[in-house]
């Protein structure tokens, strides 16, 4: 089946440290993305990918780092610069101008 | 820009119906429509490119006003399934050889009661 997945489901942070968030699609999508979701709120965009070595920051990028070396996979970081990274991830992927797929999703929790 | 949706939160009867609306201060390419359910991840409905056409999946129907920059979502006849958050996201006109982010709207909160 073809789909995109996360991991972890739920992840635990102590001040301080960095984590990295998986994210994998077998769509054969070029477009990849990182969202932000806040309790009550909207999807922010921290970070996309058009095509594999290529990415951009979205609207708050401060505190987060990706990487795109396989067309497949858009893992994050959410490095110690980032102040409140207590929040739900959410990776998505589409073709050009086209319907974006979301995976499960990651909760990330600051201890 | 954030695109504006109204209203932010809604309750329904089941069987009644319901429009959402979505507006963007830029000239518009597409919108996207996307439903939540909570926990979960964003469920795409439709997409609306320009053109002013309107698109519909099973009851849910939507229409693009390109010359306003907006979009409305029609929900007819509700079940307790469409309950959760929708969401618009809008694409700004496309330059030449690229194409731009979409930008997700803060969300109307639909419930529908028995």
């Amino acid at each position: 089946d073809g789909g995109i997945t996360q991991s972890p489901k739920y992840l635990f942070r102590k001040e301080g440290q960095n984590v990295t968030l998986s994210c994998e699609q077998n769509l054969n999508h070029d477009a990849m993305y990182w969202y932000r979701q806040d309790p009550g709120q909207g999807l922010r965009l921290i970070y996309y990918s058009q095509i594999v070595n290529d990415f951009q920051k979205g609207d708050i990028a401060e505190g987060y780092s990706v990487s795109r070396e396989k067309k497949e996979s858009f893992p994050l970081t959410v490095t110690s610069a980032q102040k409140n990274p207590t929040a739900f991830y959410l990776c998505a992927s589409s073709i050009p101008s086209g319907e974006q797929f979301f995976g499960p999703g990651t909760r990330l929790t600051v201890l | 820009q954030q695109p504006v949706q109204s209203p932010q939160a809604v309750i329904l009867r089941e069987g009644e119906d319901a429009v959402i609306n979505c507006s963007s201060s830029k000239a518009l390419y597409s919108v996207h429509w996307y439903r939540q359910k909570h926990g979960e991840a964003p469920v795409f409905l439709m997409i609306l490119l320009k053109g002013g056409e309107q698109k519909g999946h099973e009851k849910i129907s939507a229409s693009f006003n390109e010359k306003k920059q907006q979009s409305s979502l029609y929900l007819t006849a509700s079940q307790l399934s469409y309950s959760g958050t929708y969401f618009c996201g809008t694409q700004g006109v496309q330059n030449s050889g690229g194409y731009q982010k979409v930008t997700f709207g803060t969300g109307t909160k639909l419930q529908v009661i028995p």
